[in-house]
């Protein structure tokens, strides 16, 4: 089974709205970590927002949040007041704490319209 | 501060040849990570050095190596190359156990011909 699946190939939204990019997760490791990454079309990655398993709210970073939903195994990503700039691959990503390792999604690329 | 510095940027190379990538960490970082991200694709983890020694690793051949200096910077080593190792290597450094705080260089765009 995928480790982290990211359904949405691709995405339009329009500037000013917000967007949610969508990723589910599958681990037997009951300590774990969720990320999420843009990497504009110039190559560096960045790094957006973190939620550990064990934290009880939603994590928040400026106009990011994360949507956690533990029993749903689901992780989406939600952008408020996009910005034209914020038009990149995005990337959702989880590391395995017990087991040290670090698995990411295929991705989804999103174009923010004017 | 410096940031998280790769070398080189770009390089080409034959099957069945051998190479080695470089990576230096950000000030203060002793953990290191290296990532395989093939075109149009998420990247892969190869492994991860905490202190000079591997701290896990994904599911790549053993003709993917490493190693960790003493300053934290970081070699990735593969040997025999194939078509299919051609990809964009990153790493990323941070402290242990902190993973929210992983710092992606800016990669080393690997072509094997």
């Amino acid at each position: 089974a995928q480790k982290i699946t990211q359904t949405q190939p691709g995405m339009f939204v329009q500037e000013k709205e917000a967007v949610t990019l969508d990723c589910t997760y599958d681990t037997s490791d009951p300590s774990y970590g969720l990320f999420w990454y843009k990497q504009p079309s110039s190559g560096e990655m960045i790094f957006l927002i973190y939620q550990g398993s064990y934290d009880q709210q939603n994590a928040t970073e400026g106009r990011y949040s994360l949507n956690f939903q533990k029993a749903r195994k689901s992780a989406n990503l939600v952008i408020s007041a996009s910005q034209l700039g914020d038009s990149a691959m995005y990337f959702c990503a989880m590391r395995e704490v017990n087991f040290n390792k670090f698995y990411f999604g295929s991705g989804t690329k999103l174009n923010v319209k004017p | 501060e410096t940031g998280v510095t790769q070398s080189p940027t770009h390089l080409i190379k034959t099957r069945g040849q051998q190479v080695t990538l470089r990576c230096s960490s950000q000030s203060g970082h002793n953990t290191v990570s290296w990532y395989q991200q093939a075109l149009g694709q998420g990247p892969q983890f190869i492994f991860q050095y905490y202190r000079e020694e591997e701290n896990g690793r994904g599911n790549f051949p053993p003709r993917f190596s490493g190693l960790q200096f003493p300053n934290y910077s970081s070699e990735l080593n593969v040997n025999a190359l194939e078509l299919d190792d051609s990809a964009l290597y990153l790493c990323a450094s941070s402290l242990a156990r902190e993973w929210d705080e992983q710092y992606f260089g800016p990669g080393t765009r690997l072509t094997v011909t």
